[in-house]
């Protein structure tokens, strides 16, 4: 496709469930963010990805949040024992390269109850 | 640590001509980027400043001063489309990978 995708596109989960979102990037896109927006926020930094190489994971808020990018094209972020606090859009962007621009997917919105 | 300041929103009129002010005080830097963003969808780029100054796309400009960790985003012409939040983001140096490190936003309304 054109853009980046992301899968679903809505998640609503129970409390202690595991969610498993999808990123698909753009053709030939080195690098790979991963964002966590909540709403009426900016959207925070989680990990990055260089190829299938994780070289930065500071942004992950607790080791319930696990990434892969495993033949450095398609991403998954995975959250295990779902929390309440989790719930918020998990975006994911692609770039050509370290430091240009990124473009977005339409982000996967997620629901905890 | 990483402090990027934007006001929460602003109110314009149709055809008018409004300013959004960002402040940052960030450990690396590698230029600002303003993206836009509709309720409900993806972030959009609009532009890119990593030298002192302003630069113009459209009705779009933006303007950075470095010394100062100042940048603004000046919408000219305004339309009702343009209603929207209007993120300021940070790039961070290639050793962090060039991860963006975003403001808040600002929620822009335009009226008629």
């Amino acid at each position: 496709g054109a853009g980046v995708s992301q899968s679903p596109r809505y998640k609503v989960a129970k409390r202690g469930q595991d969610v498993a979102l999808r990123c698909d990037p753009i053709s030939g896109h080195v690098s790979l963010f991963w964002y966590q927006q909540a709403l009426g926020q900016g959207p925070e930094f989680l990990t990055y990805f260089q190829n299938e190489a994780q070289l930065d994971k500071s942004g992950l808020p607790s080791d319930r949040f696990f990434a892969e990018r495993p033949e450095g094209s398609v991403s998954t972020l995975k959250i295990q024992r779902t929390q309440q606090e989790d719930s918020a859009v998990y975006l994911c962007a692609s770039s050509q390269g370290r430091g240009d621009e990124q473009f977005f997917g339409p982000g996967t919105r997620l629901t905890v109850l | 640590g990483q402090n990027i300041d934007q006001p929460t929103e602003m109110t314009a009129t149709e055809g008018a001509i409004v300013q959004i002010n960002c402040t940052y005080q960030t450990s690396g830097f590698n230029g600002l980027f303003w993206y836009q963003q509709h309720a409900g969808e993806a972030p959009t780029f609009l532009s890119y400043n990593v030298l002192d100054g302003l630069e113009e796309k459209g009705r779009f400009s933006s303007f950075l001063s470095r010394s100062k960790g100042y940048s603004y985003l000046l919408l000219k012409e305004l339309q009702m489309k343009d209603s929207a939040s209007y993120l300021c983001a940070v790039g961070m140096i290639y050793n962090q990978g060039g991860k963006l490190i975003f403001g808040q936003g600002t929620e822009l309304s335009v009226k008629p």
